[in-house]
Parts: C-alpha cells; sequence; structure tokens
C-alpha cells in the first residue's frame, strides 16, 4: 500500500545550524505533500506544503525540496532556534486523503 | 490552534463502554476530520465531512461513528471501546483549497485510555 516515512526518529541539531528533515513517500500518484510541527501536547500545525508540479518552495525560514524521481522531500529549517523543537511530520497523497509519516523529533542543542 | 476545541482533552474509560469525543471549530470551515495518533505511526485518518450532509471513512474506521451535528460540530464515538483504541484523537478542519487536499488546522487533541 501507499506509505510516507521518514528517514530519522530523532534528529539532533546543535542551535543556529540549519536543520534538513528527510521524508521518503511511495506513490508516484502523490500531488500535494505537507510538512506539520507539532509540539509537544499539542496539535499538528502547517508549516510548508508543495505541488508535484514543483521541485522547491520556501517560507520563512524553511525551504521545501522535491525529488520526484526517487520520491523523496526535504524539509530545511534555516538557523535553527529553541522554538524550533518539535516532532516534524511528512504528509503526501490525492483524492482527499492524506498519508502521514511516523514524525522526526527535532532537538536542538544549545 | 484555539479556533479548534475538543473536549474531553484527557479520558479514561473501560472496556466496553461507549465513549463520544466532540469537536467545535469557530473558523467556519465546510471541512471536518477525525485522526488518531499513536506512537511511531503518524496521524491516521478515521472519518471526514465536506459538509454537514457528507459523511466518508477514512483508513481505519472500523469500530467509530460520528456525528455531524453542524457545521461547526463534528463528534467522533466508540460504541463499544477496547483497549486498541488508546491513542491520541485529533479534530480538524479545511476549507477547498486549489486541489484535491487543502490546509488543515488542529484541535489540541483528546488523549484516551481504554483500560
Amino acid at each position: 500500500g501507499e506509505s510516507v516515512g521518514l528517514h530519522l526518529p530523532t534528529l539532533s541539531v546543535q542551535e543556529g545550524d540549519n536543520s534538513i528533515i528527510n521524508c521518503a513517500y511511495s506513490n508516484s500518484a502523490s500531488d500535494y505533500f505537507i510538512w506539520y510541527k507539532q509540539e509537544s501536547g499539542k496539535g499538528p500545525q502547517f508549516i510548508i506544503d508543495i505541488r508535484s508540479n514543483m521541485d522547491k518552495r520556501q517560507g520563512q525560514r524553511v525551504t521545501v525540496l522535491l525529488n520526484k524521481t526517487v520520491k523523496h522531500l526535504s524539509l530545511q529549517i534555516a538557523a535553527t532556534q529553541p522554538g524550533d523543537s518539535a516532532v516534524y511530520f511528512c504528509a503526501g497523497g490525492g483524492n482527499y486523503q492524506l498519508i502521514w509519516g511516523a514524525g522526526t523529533k527535532l532537538i536542538i542543542k544549545p | 490552534d484555539a479556533d479548534v476545541t475538543q473536549t474531553p482533552r484527557n479520558r479514561i474509560t473501560k472496556t466496553g463502554k461507549r465513549i463520544m469525543l466532540e469537536c467545535s471549530q469557530t473558523k467556519g470551515h465546510d471541512r471536518m476530520y477525525w485522526y488518531r495518533q499513536d506512537p511511531g505511526l503518524g496521524l491516521r485518518l478515521i472519518y471526514y465531512s465536506f459538509d454537514v450532509k457528507d459523511i466518508n471513512k477514512g483508513e481505519i474506521s472500523d469500530g467509530y461513528s460520528v456525528s455531524r451535528q453542524a457545521q461547526a460540530k463534528f463528534s467522533l464515538s466508540l460504541e463499544s471501546a477496547i483497549p486498541n483504541q488508546t491513542a491520541l484523537y485529533f479534530c480538524a478542519t479545511s476549507e477547498p483549497g486549489q486541489g484535491a487536499l487543502d490546509t488543515q488546522y488542529f484541535g489540541p487533541g483528546t488523549r484516551l485510555t481504554v483500560l
């Protein structure tokens, strides 16, 4: 079946460095991908999305890259801050339903 | 997101009990969703509703039912709770985007424990 998965369950990054969180998907027909951030005790919060007809999209301090050839997407966070500490989920799909990955916990080292 | 509220926030119940989780939103969105979150598995869609008269099963609807009482209210019921329904449950809302999917806004979650 369809799957979306993140490469690492945990990622530790030095404060001020850039963070890169990776995600792979299996369904070539997926036409939409979203990154969500979930802080402890809260629901997921939208960060950025990208459609399959794009390779790159930038937001405030975040960039999503999509490589359809290898079915891979990544979330890059520039100048990581303590407030970026959270679990990050990628989700993808079409037909009104998203398939969610398991999440990567981003830990910020002071 | 304060615009999407869920009650209760925590609930402990026993096997076989009927449980209702409620979701209310003030965002004025037509679309509402119920997900469950288990450790290591991400979120999985239980049911979704595109308007008051439209209810659809998601990936894992067995053992659950829903009711869309109004545009702003979407409740999830477990008719006879079982321990493997212990999870974190999220309600979400969205409004139609440019494609088949649109940005979803999540409530704070309900932690349900079935003993």
